[in-house]
């Protein structure tokens, strides 16, 4: 089962910024916190990881909470083309390989005009 | 272009054939993953393997078979005996020198059985 918590749909107005939150209270000290999007019909699209400090790249921000029980996605100016489901994974980083994703149902995120 | 090819894109077989899907990648990842994914629904792995001539069954494997004899393929067999077998199917990848390195998906392969 999936180890994260996020609720099942949000809007947010084109040209706002977007703060999609995740739960997930029972994370370990070696998993990383994922968040990846899916828009219809498409292979899901990597955004961004994090273990403990806050991360930011071109498309978003994740913001981690100290105790790491919780994170938030940022995405800044939230366009159109950002309508689409946000997946938020807990993963954890095995020295052997890599791990798979563990999938729950996500956000689906509608921007709006 | 480096990516994950899957194809084709869409797909039709009758109740009782096998089919298989193919996923190519040019990314010279070592791990390779399948997805299933059904309508409104998270993705569940199938299998996935971490390096050639190795893999290892996910959560749904009932139904499915896959090989791993290069390391730039991972093709998928839904066998007859997969009882469900229409939904999307993703194959993604990644690199194997950092156990926290991201998966990178292929475009999915939608199947439909009648």
């Amino acid at each position: 089962d999936a180890k994260t918590t996020q609720p099942p749909s949000m809007d947010c107005a084109e040209g706002r910024a977007a703060n999609l939150p995740c739960n997930h209270s029972t994370i370990s000290g070696n998993e990383y916190v994922y968040w990846y999007r899916q828009i219809h019909s498409q292979g899901p699209q990597y955004i961004i990881h994090g273990l403990k400090n806050n991360e930011t790249n071109e498309m978003a921000s994740l913001i981690i909470t100290e105790d790491r029980k919780s994170s938030t996605l940022i995405l800044p100016h939230a366009t159109l083309r950002d309508t689409a489901v946000y997946y938020c994974i807990v993963r954890v980083a095995s020295s052997s390989g890599n791990t798979p994703l563990v999938f729950g149902k996500g956000t689906r995120l509608s921007v709006i005009a | 272009d480096g990516g994950i090819t899957q194809s084709p894109k869409y797909l039709f077989r009758k109740e009782g054939q096998n089919v298989t899907l193919s996923c190519e990648q040019n990314l010279n990842h070592d791990a390779m993953y399948w997805y299933r994914q059904d309508p409104g629904q998270g993705l569940r792995l199938i299998y996935y393997s971490q390096i050639v001539n190795d893999f290892q069954k996910g959560d749904i494997a009932e139904g499915y078979s896959v090989s791993r004899e290069k390391k730039e393929s991972f093709p998928l067999t839904v066998t007859s005996a997969q009882k469900n077998p229409t939904a999307f199917y993703l194959c993604a990848s990644s690199s194997g020198n950092r156990g926290n390195s991201p998966l990178h998906f292929g475009n999915g392969t939608r199947l439909t059985v009648t």
